[in-house]
């Protein structure tokens, strides 16, 4: 069974805070590799694809380890409208995309 | 920005009754998907489809489920007899292509089963 796991939280950090989310995957042949966010009871949005060698979008920095079968999320500088669930996604076959039950963070004055 | 659009945004039907989720996905994509999310639970995958036919189903894709594309622009998930468990937020989503392209997700269509 293809699982994605990741720490459910809540992470409460105050803003300006840097936060850290692992994820692990239990498939070795899983192809590709992102982070979605998703806001209460909407959809899931896409934040980031993950490269091993490692990507950064602005306050944002992914990292990928095949051997390990780990994927993580940086976050510097949390803004408020960051609050929300990570989800950690793996595209294991042709195109089905396996999800983690996501990790709550939620940013405070 | 093109967006997948999906119809109704909420459903509510009893038990044992047809229902049918519509879904507009992006105009230039080829590749269609219907995911469901029960409360407090993971994005679950059901279903992909390309060129009129499934390319992909899970476990939970029974016959029970079907999808059609019945024009140019409308992909749709029926759901013949529907229990108590099949509530849940249902999300279309749509690709340019298969691999490492991103899926772009609607705004779900909550369903609920009485």
């Amino acid at each position: 069974r293809k699982e994605v796991e990741q720490d459910p939280g809540p992470f409460n950090v105050p803003e300006g805070a840097t936060v850290a989310f692992n994820c692990t995957y239990s498939n070795s042949a899983s192809q590709s590799f992102f982070w979605y966010r998703q806001d209460c009871r909407k959809e899931p949005k896409l934040l980031m694809s993950v490269y091993s060698s490692g990507n950064e979008d602005g306050r944002f920095t992914a990292q990928l380890n095949r051997a390990s079968q780990y994927i993580s999320l940086l976050i510097r500088d949390s803004k408020l409208s960051d609050s929300a669930t990570y989800l950690c996604v793996v595209r294991d076959g042709y195109s089905t995309l396996t999800f983690g039950k996501g990790t709550m963070l939620l940013v405070s004055p | 920005e093109p967006e997948v659009t999906q119809t109704p945004s909420h459903q509510v039907t009893q038990m044992g009754q047809e229902v049918i989720l519509r879904c507009v996905p992006i105009s230039n994509h080829l590749y269609f998907y219907w995911y469901r999310q029960i409360l407090g639970q993971k994005v679950e995958f059901l279903v992909s489809f390309y060129n009129n036919e499934i390319s992909e189903k899970s476990e939970i894709f029974d016959d029970q489920f079907s999808v059609e594309r019945p024009d140019g622009s409308n992909f749709t998930l029926k759901i013949r007899s529907t229990k108590l468990e099949d509530s849940a937020m249902y999300f279309c989503a749509s690709s340019e292509a298969v691999g490492k392209e991103t899926q772009y997700f609607g705004p779900g269509t909550r369903l609920l089963v009485l």
